[in-house]
C-alpha cells in the first residue's frame, strides 16, 4: 500500500518547455489535489478534483493544466513553464473532501 | 537540500520538555482544522485534526486546541523527542469545501 505515489522526484526544464507530473493513489479516495510549496510559505492550492470527471481550480490555477485520468490518477500539466513555476509540487488524496490529506512526497522542479 | 523552512519562525526546545505551536487562522467560517507535519524532502504528514464543535482534542503526545473567539489554534507536543524535528502546518477549511488553506509554517528544533 503506497498511499500517494508522485512521479519524476525532480526535474529540469528551460522556460518555454512543456511537462506533465503525475500522480496515482491506491486508498481508493474520491478527491484528489495538487499544491505548489515555495520556500517560507505553506502550501498553496492549484487545482483539486472532488471527484472522478469533476476538476477545479484553486488559489493560483494560472500556467497549470489538470487532467482526473480516472479515481487513481490525477495529473498536473505545464504547457509552457516560466521561471516563477519553480516549486515544489505535492499532490495529495483524501477520502470525501472533508478528512485529513495524504500527501506524496512531493516532485521538484526547477525552471530555468 | 529541501528550502522548505527558509524564513520560518523557529522554536527551540529541549529534548524532554512540551512543545506548544501556535496558528492563527484566517477565516471565522472555517470549521476543521490539521496539523501537519512536514520532515525534510517529504510531503506533509497528518498529526491530528479537530472540529469546530470542539476545542480540545488528544492524540498520541499531542493536544490540539481551539480558540474559535480569537480564531487561534496551538499544537502541544508532550516529552518533545528529536524525531519531533521537523516544520509544522496548521490547515482549514470549511466542511466540504474541498479547499484546505495552509498557514506557512513553525519549525521545531529539539535539541539532544
Amino acid at each position: 500500500n503506497a498511499g500517494v505515489t508522485q512521479t519524476p522526484k525532480f526535474q529540469v526544464l528551460k522556460t518555454g518547455q512543456s511537462m506533465t507530473l503525475q500522480c496515482a493513489q491506491d486508498m481508493n479516495h474520491n478527491s484528489m489535489y495538487w499544491y505548489r510549496q515555495d520556500p517560507g510559505m505553506g502550501l498553496r492550492l492549484i487545482y483539486y478534483s472532488a471527484s472522478e470527471g469533476t476538476t477545479d481550480k484553486g488559489e493560483v490555477p494560472n500556467g497549470y493544466n489538470v487532467s482526473r485520468l480516472n479515481k487513481r490518477e490525477f495529473s498536473l500539466r505545464l504547457e509552457s513553464a516560466a521561471p516563477s513555476q519553480t516549486s515544489v509540487y505535492f499532490c495529495a488524496a483524501d477520502r470525501d473532501g472533508n478528512s485529513p490529506l495524504h500527501f506524496g512526497n512531493g516532485t521538484r522542479l526547477t525552471v530555468t | 537540500g529541501e528550502s522548505v523552512g527558509l524564513h520560518l519562525p523557529t522554536l527551540s526546545v529541549q529534548e524532554g520538555d512540551n512543545s506548544i505551536i501556535n496558528c492563527a487562522y484566517s477565516n471565522s467560517a472555517s470549521d476543521y482544522f490539521i496539523w501537519y507535519k512536514q520532515e525534510s524532502g517529504k510531503g506533509p504528514q497528518f498529526i491530528i485534526d479537530i472540529r469546530s464543535n470542539m476545542d480540545k482534542r488528544q492524540g498520541q503526545r499531542v493536544t490540539v486546541l481551539l480558540n474559535k473567539t480569537v480564531k487561534h489554534l496551538s499544537l502541544q507536543i508532550a516529552a518533545t523527542q528529536p524525531g519531533d524535528s521537523a516544520v509544522y502546518f496548521c490547515a482549514e477549511t470549511l466542511y466540504n469545501f474541498n479547499k484546505f488553506y495552509f498557514g506557512s509554517g513553525t519549525k521545531l528544533n529539539v535539541k539532544p
